[in-house]
């Protein structure tokens, strides 16, 4: 039944250690799109892919990259992760106006 | 400038109380998208509904409203007869053409319901 699935739900890594988080989806969208929400704070707009066309946010740093092979899976780099870094990143995919959120990846960083 | 601003940062009631959620919106977009989103504590970003501009119906479902106001810019949102099972962080978001049907999220509004 998952529509938008991420891997893995919690995630840890070690400052300056280059980390990759997964998204899938089963709804056959042609739009996927990459957030980091951190703590008490709105999701906030990394990326998103129109199919393969790549839109990356202004204010998205360099460290942040991001991947989408084929329109089921997205991935999300980030090169060299600081304690800043440490948030939920949010996988969502949108077909029709309406953005189906997966559940989330939490990012510790130490 | 904020595009979607959710005036109420907590929210605390007492299971079966009614609880209604703000949110105000700015655009300049004749055409545009208004939603609701919970996020419980797992973290999950739940769709809950979804208006177009042009659909000014108030929507029932369940223990929830919402009620659409174009003339003020509103888009309130209502929990009737609240449960623990609410307890959430609520967010209200706009999606407009000339912002490529991006999501503007409001800072969102915890709401706490007690036993």
């Amino acid at each position: 039944d998952a529509m938008v699935i991420q891997n893995p739900r919690y995630q840890v890594t070690q400052f300056g250690k280059p980390v990759t988080l997964s998204c899938s989806q089963t709804l056959n969208h042609n739009v996927m799109y990459w957030y980091q929400q951190k703590s008490s704070q709105a999701p906030k707009l990394l990326f998103h892919y129109y199919d393969k066309d790549f839109n990356n946010e202004a204010d998205t740093p360099d460290n942040f990259q991001s991947r989408r092979p084929n329109t089921s899976f997205c991935f999300l780099d980030i090169r060299s992760p600081g304690l800043g870094d440490a948030a939920m990143y949010l996988c969502a995919t949108s077909g029709q106006n309406e953005q189906y959120f997966g559940p989330g990846t939490r990012l510790t960083v130490t | 400038a904020q595009k979607v601003t959710q005036a109420q940062t907590e929210i605390s009631v007492v299971e079966k109380e009614d609880v209604t959620l703000d949110c105000v919106y700015e655009t300049r977009d004749t055409t545009y998208y208004l939603f609701w989103y919970k996020q419980p504590p797992s973290g999950e970003l739940v769709f809950l509904i979804r208006r177009n501009s042009f659909d000014e119906q108030n929507e029932i479902s369940g223990r929830y409203s919402w009620n659409f106001q174009k003339s003020t810019s509103s888009f309130n949102f209502t929990i009737t007869a609240s449960q623990v099972v609410d307890s959430a962080v609520y967010f209200c978001a706009l999606s407009e053409p000339t912002n490529d049907y991006k999501l503007s999220f409001g800072a969102g509004t915890t709401v706490t319901v007690r036993a």
